[in-house]
């Protein structure tokens, strides 16, 4: 089964709107991160997360080991937002492997 | 933005072909990593290396699929007969360690025919 579900699949959002996304984990994750991938394929590390909290602009995200989840919230959506969203998880019993969400996209309408 | 560097952008090879494709990793960074991205966006960690030496591999790595990442050359991954099933994005990452922030290239598209 899925070591990492990503929650929702697709998102559409009005500009300047709120939303999180969401993962939870069937392995025992360790650190967490965030990247957001542009339509030709780079991937942009967001958050790097070890239980606990970050922010960073509009973007705020937290990860908790014991209820094994991590959430990314987005404030104050912009166009330049839109793109796919993946979570992935370093698991204790693979140490720096990561495993991905399936991704969330995200499509910021004017 | 990230710092590693990744070459060609698009590989189109036929089936039973080589492929091969490049990496340099952001500067002051040992760990590389890389990873397959299908269609589904599903992500497999495929090799990862410290300096020179391999970490980790998977099984399928072992197989068709061959990487090094040779002192003050570009880290490489070449797929010694390419297959239908390989035609995905090939994603190369760098970090300070391990277990550290992970930064991805912009990968390499392989379509084969």
């Amino acid at each position: 089964g899925d070591k990492v579900k990503q929650s929702p699949s697709a998102l559409s959002l009005q500009e300047g709107t709120n939303s999180a996304l969401r993962c939870n984990f069937s392995i025992a994750a360790t650190t967490v991160q965030w990247f957001l991938q542009n339509p030709r394929g780079s991937l942009m590390n967001l958050f790097y997360l070890v239980p606990g909290t970050k922010e960073n602009g509009r973007l705020k995200s937290a990860f908790d080991s014991k209820e094994s989840y991590s959430t990314l919230h987005i404030r104050d959506a912009q166009l330049e937002d839109s793109g796919t969203y993946f979570c992935a998880a370093e698991a204790r019993s693979n140490y720096n492997v990561l495993y991905f969400g399936s991704g969330t996209k995200l499509t910021v309408e004017p | 933005n990230s710092k590693v560097i990744q070459t060609p952008r698009y590989l189109v090879k036929g089936q039973g072909q080589k492929a091969k494709m490049r990496c340099i990793p952001e500067k002051g960074h040992p760990v590389v990593f890389w990873y397959q991205q299908n269609k589904n966006n599903e992500f497999k960690f495929l090799i990862n290396f410290q300096n020179q030496e391999v970490l980790q591999q998977i099984d399928m790595t072992e197989k068709r699929f061959s990487a090094e990442c040779p002192s003050n050359s570009p880290c490489s991954l070449e797929i010694q007969s390419s297959e239908a099933g390989d035609s995905a994005l090939y994603l190369c990452a760098s970090s300070l360690a391990g277990n550290e922030r992970l930064f991805f290239g912009h990968g390499t598209k392989l379509s084969v025919l």
